[in-house]
């Protein structure tokens, strides 16, 4: 049974380009949530997406977008990269609208030069 | 805003010793309280959780205490073994709505 899978696992983009990352939720699941982990912090909630919809956001910026696809699987857009935006981009699937136990990837550690 | 405050940010024991990370959250609604452990190169993993209706919920080494009325909850480790070394962070919900994550903490057993 297959966990949450991440990819890429890192990537280098400079100040001002787009980037994507991409989410396969645990077999069986049909939420996936999306965190960004600073260095040395605890994750911080980005948005959630069920049934192809955007359900909650967290406190960012519309540059950060994202997508559920019919099969469950999500990515995440960030435009205009700002060096802040440098993080450990987590993806947690869970069934249903829940904020209970979560399964998270691995992520995906972006860096924005 | 909401926020969870989490403590010490590092932890060295023994092992055999017992560890205790404790978390303060701000949201008085908040009735969902799960313990992560993320080891590096990994993303977190629910090691335990409880429900605002339940005080103390144990898992064989693992513990967590709640106190509504303070606001706290505490995760508990006895017997540490040097594979408990990670960072832990708690987190705090409200119904379905978004986890509030702790700063998390650094816990190195040594042999």
């Amino acid at each position: 049974d297959a966990g949450v899978t991440q990819s890429p696992t890192h990537l280098i983009k400079t100040r001002g380009q787009q980037v994507t990352l991409r989410c396969s939720p645990k077999s069986g699941h049909d939420t996936v949530s999306w965190y960004q982990q600073a260095l040395g912090q605890g994750p911080q909630f980005i948005f959630q997406y069920y049934e192809e919809e955007e359900r909650q956001r967290g406190n960012f910026p519309d540059r950060f977008s994202g997508h559920q696809f019919p099969n469950y699987s999500s990515e995440l857009n960030v435009n205009a990269l700002l060096l802040g935006d440098s993080a450990l981009y987590l993806c947690a699937s869970s069934l249903g609208v829940t904020n209970e136990k979560l399964f998270f990837g691995s992520g995906t550690q972006l860096s924005v030069l | 805003g909401e926020n969870v405050e989490q403590h010490p940010s590092t932890l060295s024991v023994q092992e055999g010793d017992s560890a205790v990370i404790k978390c303060t959250y701000s949201d008085s609604a908040s009735n969902y309280f799960p313990w992560y452990k993320q080891e590096l190169g990994k993303g977190p993993q629910l090691i335990i959780d409880i429900r605002s209706n339940v005080g103390e919920k144990k898992d064989q080494r693992i513990a967590v205490t709640l106190n509504k009325t303070a606001k706290h909850f505490s995760l508990h480790i006895t017997e540490t073994q040097p594979e408990d070394s990670a960072v832990y962070f708690c987190a705090s919900g409200r119904g379905t709505d978004k986890l509030i994550f702790g700063t998390g903490t650094r816990l190195q057993v040594f042999p």
